[in-house]
Order: structure tokens, then C-alpha cells, then sequence
């Protein structure tokens, strides 16, 4: 069946740098965007940005430009969100999506807690 | 950049209600709207797409409408597994935004 399934949960001290896998199954990854959204605890959800796997192009929320990279393998039909220069308020799930006529299938979401 | 506006921020209603949610854009999007459902500690479900095509799967009982600058969720004859919280989404350019969301509570 088609799913996403993301990498497990981490903690980060401000400052740092997290990164965290999507892998893809059950479709053809190169054919569908793959987005990236979070979900600060108690808050709603927010748009990060996309990536083409086909192509590697981005596009990001103006809020991101520049402290996230999306990245691909399609060797291993996985896709990367990475965050630098984390703060406190970077506390979150962080989720990734296909994209088929609006976000039709989600990862489990991965948990990352900034914390000194 | 546009904006996405949704009302009401929380909805008391009991089972069996007929419930709607209405979700605006700063400007025009055509019909490049969607429709989430997300319950606590789980992630989100695609209800609606296109402002109005219903997600295989999904119950009838919902339903999308709208075009432009407004558009509303219907869900008629709320079910005990409706209650949740919904988000619209615009996803008419390079730049996605999500609305702030409606808390669907029991009454």
C-alpha cells in the first residue's frame, strides 16, 4: 500500500541542526511532490516547503527560506527535510506528504524537541 | 503572500448535527482548496480536494463548496467520529497555506 514512513523522534540543543527522512513505498516516488508541514504542540499546521523528486526543485514558505533544505535520493526513494539553526519554538511534529490534488497521504510525523 | 481565514475557531454541536465551516482567502484561488480532518497525536486525512471532490473513502456526509475567495465544509449529521479539528488549505501556487483551523466539539 502506498505509505510514507518517517524517521524516529529527536532532540536537539538551540543552535543545532535536525534532520529527518520520508521514505516513500508502494508508488512511483519520482511522480509525486513530496511537502513538508509541522505542528508546534497546541498550535495548527503549517506549510514548509516541497520538493520535486523528479527534478530536486523547491519551493519553501517565506518564513523558511534559508534555514531548510529539502533533498532527495531517489536511489532509496527517500526524501530529507533539514532545519538549522534551531530554536526553542522549533519544538514541533514534523510531518511529510504526498501530493496528489491537495497532501492525500501523510507520514506518522516525527517528533523534534529543541531543548537545552 | 495569502492569507486563509476560518470560522469559527471552535464549533459546539451534538450528534446529528449539521455542521459548516466556512474558510475565506486574502485573494482569489479559484477552486485550489482542501479540506483536512486531524484528530489528537495523529496526522492529517484529506477530506476534500478542489473545494468540492470528495476523497475516496471519505463518508458522504461531508461535503465542499465554493469558489474564489470563500468556501465552506458541510458535514451533515455529525458522527461521533467527526469530532476533530479541520483545516482548509490553499494550494493554488508555489506557496501552500493552511487555514488556522475549527475545533468541532461535542456540545
Amino acid at each position: 500500500q502506498v505509505q510514507l514512513v518517517q524517521s524516529g523522534a529527536e532532540v536537539r540543543k538551540p543552535g543545532a541542526s535536525v534532520k529527518v527522512s520520508c521514505k516513500a513505498s508502494g508508488y512511483t516516488f519520482t511522480a509525486y511532490y513530496v511537502h513538508w508541514v509541522r505542528q508546534a504542540p497546541g498550535h495548527g499546521l503549517e506549510w514548509m516547503g516541497r520538493i520535486n523528486p523528479n527534478s530536486g526543485g523547491t519551493n519553501f514558505a517565506l518564513k523558511y527560506q534559508g534555514r531548510v533544505t529539502l533533498t532527495r535520493d531517489t536511489s532509496i526513494r527517500t526524501a530529507y527535510m533539514e532545519l538549522t539553526s534551531l530554536k526553542s519554538d522549533d519544538t514541533a511534529v514534523y510531518y511529510c506528504a504526498r501530493n496528489f490534488n491537495g497532501l492525500d497521504v501523510w507520514g506518522q510525523g516525527t517528533a523534534v524537541t529543541v531543548s537545552s | 503572500d495569502i492569507q486563509m481565514t476560518q470560522s469559527p475557531s471552535t464549533l459546539s454541536a451534538s450528534v446529528g448535527d449539521r455542521v459548516t465551516i466556512t474558510c475565506r482567502a486574502s485573494q482569489r484561488i479559484s477552486n485550489w482548496l482542501a479540506w483536512y480532518q486531524q484528530k489528537p497525536g495523529k496526522a492529517p486525512k484529506l477530506l476534500i480536494s478542489q473545494a468540492s471532490s470528495l476523497e475516496s473513502g471519505v463518508p458522504s456526509r461531508f461535503s465542499g463548496s465554493g469558489s474564489g475567495t470563500e468556501f465552506t465544509l458541510t458535514i451533515n449529521s455529525l458522527h461521533p467520529d467527526d469530532f476533530a479539528t479541520y483545516y482548509c488549505q490553499r494550494y493554488d501556487s508555489d506557496s501552500w497555506t493552511f487555514g488556522p483551523g475549527t475545533k468541532v466539539e461535542i456540545k
